[in-house]
């Protein structure tokens, strides 16, 4: 079964205090994995997809990377305005896609 | 543009009631889905849609309906609301070609039934 888990479930960071988040999965042909943002009261937003081990994608101070069995999301001084829930999210070889439960991530000024 | 648009923002809802939640997309994508977000339990699909006449179960389909028209548009309708059903709905739609298949959301319908 096709199944995404994501640590730590949370994690408080002091401004400029870099970190990284994880994505573990197990799916049965790996399509692509997602990485969301999501803000209080409003639906997840699409950060980056990557496709196979190796991969590695950049924005701002965000960078995601992927190997064949986990993601990780670095986030690298982050700000405050970096506080929310971030979703890991794969798509196997059907339609489906599966989430984690996500990580909320608090960082202070 | 709109993206993902999805009515009502907020509803309560007794036992036993019924009603449809709207999603309509002026994207022109394929693919559409129906998600519910619990505390603590992440995004659970309800059903999806390939394109307009075409839909299939998730992971949590029990206690809904869906049916798909247009392309744009993806209602799903809960017959006889129970307290389980409690939770925030989440709407998306993707291309869905070539396995580039980002999803883009709604805001979402928090739905409280008592």
């Amino acid at each position: 079964e096709d199944q995404v888990t994501q640590s730590p479930e949370a994690l408080r960071l002091q401004e400029g205090e870099s970190s990284s988040l994880n994505c573990s999965y197990t799916v049965s042909g790996l399509r692509g994995l997602f990485w969301y943002r999501q803000d209080p009261g409003k639906g997840p937003e699409f950060l980056f997809t990557l496709y196979s081990a190796g991969e590695e994608k950049e924005k701002e101070r965000l960078k995601a990377t992927l190997t064949k069995k986990e993601s990780f999301l670095h986030i690298t001084a982050p700000k405050p305005e970096d506080s929310a829930t971030y979703l890991c999210a794969v798509q196997g070889s059907g339609n489906q896609f599966y989430f984690g439960t996500g990580t909320s991530l608090t960082v202070i000024p | 543009n709109a993206g993902v648009t999805q009515t009502p923002k907020f509803r309560i809802l007794k036992i036993g009631q019924s009603m449809t939640l709207q999603c309509a997309q002026d994207m022109n994508h394929n693919y559409m889905y129906w998600y519910r977000q619990d505390p603590g339990m992440g995004l659970k699909l309800i059903y999806y849609s390939v394109g307009a006449g075409i839909t299939d179960k998730g992971e949590v389909p029990n206690g809904y309906n869906v049916s798909r028209s247009t392309t744009e548009d993806f209602p799903l309708r809960l017959e006889l609301a129970a307290p389980s059903q409690t939770s925030v709905y989440f709407c998306a739609s993707s291309y869905g070609g070539g396995g580039k298949n980002i999803q883009y959301f709604g805001a979402g319908t928090r739905l409280s039934v008592l």
